[in-house]
């Protein structure tokens, strides 16, 4: 079995200042992980995703998570907030087969 | 490009009435195909998924269903609707069986059933 926890429901941060989103998981074995964003009344899109071939990902819109196995942490991260960043955000992991299993998602609000 | 299409992007119902949510495709071929459901305040929950013409798995036991009658296009149905079938409905698409590869969501329906 699966899961996914994002440790915070709503994060708020002042524009131009370093976001965290925090998201443990776990696995039975090794995990695919990804990062989706969510805009108001909008669908998913997609930021990064962890496949193993890096632990430090790179994703979209100046985002980033580092896998830490130790840790069983795939935190989101971003170094400087802009007011477009609000959203709200899951964390996922995905079994073998590609089930998905979504965290409960963070809220991130961007003040002027 | 693959693109993904959900129709209507908003709908509301009355209790009772019957439901036909459309998902459909393009520029992919066999792709597994996936119903969620967001409830407000919560996480999504996996609705349905399929893997090829008329093969649907569901995931929890509801009032709702599914059918694949194309390669490309996945409908969600009911034959009555009740007021805890409300939230947003969201049909995603995958390529392959790689547990790499995500899946692709498209832009949403939102039900309201009064």
């Amino acid at each position: 079995a699966q899961s996914v926890t994002q440790l915070d429901s709503h994060v708020s941060v002042s524009e131009g200042t370093p976001v965290l989103l925090r998201c443990n998981y776990s696995s039975s074995y090794s995990p695919s992980l990804f990062w989706y964003v969510q805009h108001p009344n909008k669908g998913l899109q997609l930021l990064l995703k962890y496949t193993s071939a890096a632990t430090l990902v790179k994703g979209i819109n100046g985002f980033e998570a580092e896998f830490k196995k130790s840790e069983t942490s795939f935190h989101l991260t971003k170094p400087s907030a802009h007011m477009s960043d609000a959203a709200e955000y899951f964390c996922v992991v995905s079994d073998m087969w590609g089930k998905l299993t979504f965290g409960q998602g963070t809220i991130l609000t961007v003040h002027p | 490009s693959q693109t993904i299409h959900q129709w209507p992007a908003t709908l509301v119902q009355p209790v009772g009435s019957p439901l036909s949510l459309e998902c459909t495709v393009e520029g992919t071929s066999n792709p597994n195909l996936y119903w969620y459901r967001q409830a407000a305040g919560r996480g999504l929950q996996l609705l349905f998924y399929s893997v090829g013409i008329g093969q649907i798995s569901s995931e929890v036991p509801q009032n709702l269903s599914a059918s694949r009658p194309q390669d490309r296009q996945f409908i969600l149905s009911s034959k009555k609707l009740l007021l805890s079938d409300s939230g947003f409905y969201l049909c995603a698409w995958r390529g392959g069986t790689g547990a790499y590869n995500e899946q692709f969501f498209g832009p949403g329906t939102r039900l309201t059933v009064l």
